[in-house]
This record gives structure tokens, C-alpha cells and sequence, in this order.
């Protein structure tokens, strides 16, 4: 099937650390992606990881991969008030490339 | 350089008018796609081409036509617009379909009134 889930809201304080969290359905996905979109913007490629790693850091990004169950999460550390945005995750849905997305989850950071 | 452009970023038109939206990548890329997302965010795809070759047509009305000139353009021309058309459509590229990362483009904001 084709099905990523994400929750919709996060709010956090700037300095602390932020974790998003996504579920997908597709267990043949070869790569999974992380994009951040500003209002009123495009969509930003934050980060991407292979389905055979665990996990993978990026400066202040930490993308853990549980296979097993399916599940991806994003962690953002000493967030800032400009990481406000709307953060989607997307699995590779292995046909021609489709990517599917999850709903969004909008992080607030509060000063 | 913008890698990814489209034009225009916002089109108001009327119900029953015929609309296209550009695309273009400079990115040399093979494959290219178009994305809708609607008011409440929510991002489908649309269309994907390959060489100038549709590969994905998502259960989308055929009033919705893209055309390929070259690799490097990907337009969507959209005929008789309803209402429900209204959303921010995304254009993106990548190199591979299959395997690699997908770039956007900055969006264009559709109303139709």
C-alpha cells in the first residue's frame, strides 16, 4: 500500500531538540527523504536515507531508519526559531519514482 | 542559477478557462514531475516523464494534459478548470526515476474563481 503518516503538530522551544516522527507501508522503498517547506515556498531536500542504514547525520540532522517497523524519524538539535517550517517525509514507492508523502508535521519554535 | 523554475508563480483565472504551467530544469536531469498539493497541504503526484516519456499518470483527470518538448521542460496544460483545480502545483526533476533525489521547483499557486 501506499500510506506515510506523520503527526501534524510540534512545538518546541528554541535551544531544545526537535523529533519528528513518520510511519510508512511500503517495505520495498529503496530511499526515504525528509523535505522542509517555508511558507509559501517550495519544497527544500533536507536530507535522504537508504534503506540499508540506520541511521545518518547531517550537521544538526539525525535521521534514524527502523526498518522493522517501518519507521522514520527526523531530529533536529538546538532548534531555532528559522527551522519553523512544515516538514515532510516521503518514501521512494519503487515505480518510476513516485514519491509519497506524509501529511506534513508543522513545527513552531518559540523564543 | 534557479535549478528548478516555474512559471508563473501565481494564476487566477475563471472557471472554464484553459491554463498551462511551465517547467524547467537546468539541472540535466532525465526525469521530470509534476506534483499537486492541496489546501491542506497534502502532496500528490501528478504526472512523471523520462526522456520526454510519460512514465506515471496518477489517477488524474484527462482534462489535465503535460507535454514534454524536451528533457528539460515539462509543461502542464490544464483545460476547462473547475474549482477543485485550485491548489499550489509543484514541479520537480531528478536524474534517475527510480533511485535518485528529487529537486522541487518554487510552486505555482493556482486560484480559480
Amino acid at each position: 500500500g501506499e500510506d506515510v503518516e506523520q503527526s501534524l503538530f510540534l512545538s518546541v522551544r528554541e535551544g531544545d531538540s526537535s523529533v519528528i516522527n513518520c510511519t510508512y507501508t511500503d517495505s520495498s522503498s529503496t530511499y526515504l527523504y525528509w523535505y522542509k517547506q517555508e511558507p509559501g515556498a517550495g519544497l527544500q531536500l533536507l536530507t535522504y536515507i537508504f534503506s540499508n542504514m540506520d541511521m545518518k547525520q547531517d550537521q544538526r540532522l539525525t535521521v534514524l531508519l527502523n526498518k522493522k517497523d517501518k519507521h522514520l524519524s527526523l531530529r533536529i538539535a538546538d532548534t531555532q526559531t528559522g527551522d519553523s517550517a512544515i516538514y515532510f517525509c516521503a518514501e521512494n514507492y519503487n515505480q518510476g519514482g513516485k514519491l509519497i508523502f506524509g501529511q506534513g508535521t508543522e513545527l513552531s519554535v518559540k523564543p | 542559477d534557479t535549478a528548478v523554475s516555474q512559471t508563473p508563480k501565481y494564476l487566477v483565472t475563471q472557471m472554464g478557462n484553459d491554463k498551462s504551467i511551465k517547467c524547467e530544469q537546468n539541472l540535466g536531469h532525465d526525469t521530470m514531475y509534476w506534483y499537486k498539493q492541496d489546501s491542506k497541504k497534502f502532496l500528490k503526484i501528478m504526472f512523471s516523464y523520462n526522456n520526454k516519456e510519460l512514465i506515471i499518470n496518477e489517477t488524474v483527470p484527462n482534462r489535465f494534459s503535460p507535454k514534454s518538448p524536451d528533457k528539460a521542460h515539462l509543461n502542464l496544460h490544464i483545460n476547462s478548470l473547475e474549482l477543485g483545480d485550485s491548489a499550489v502545483y509543484f514541479c520537480a526533476s531528478s536524474q534517475e526515476a527510480v533511485t535518485d533525489t528529487q529537486y522541487f521547483g518554487p510552486g505555482t499557486r493556482l486560484t480559480v474563481l
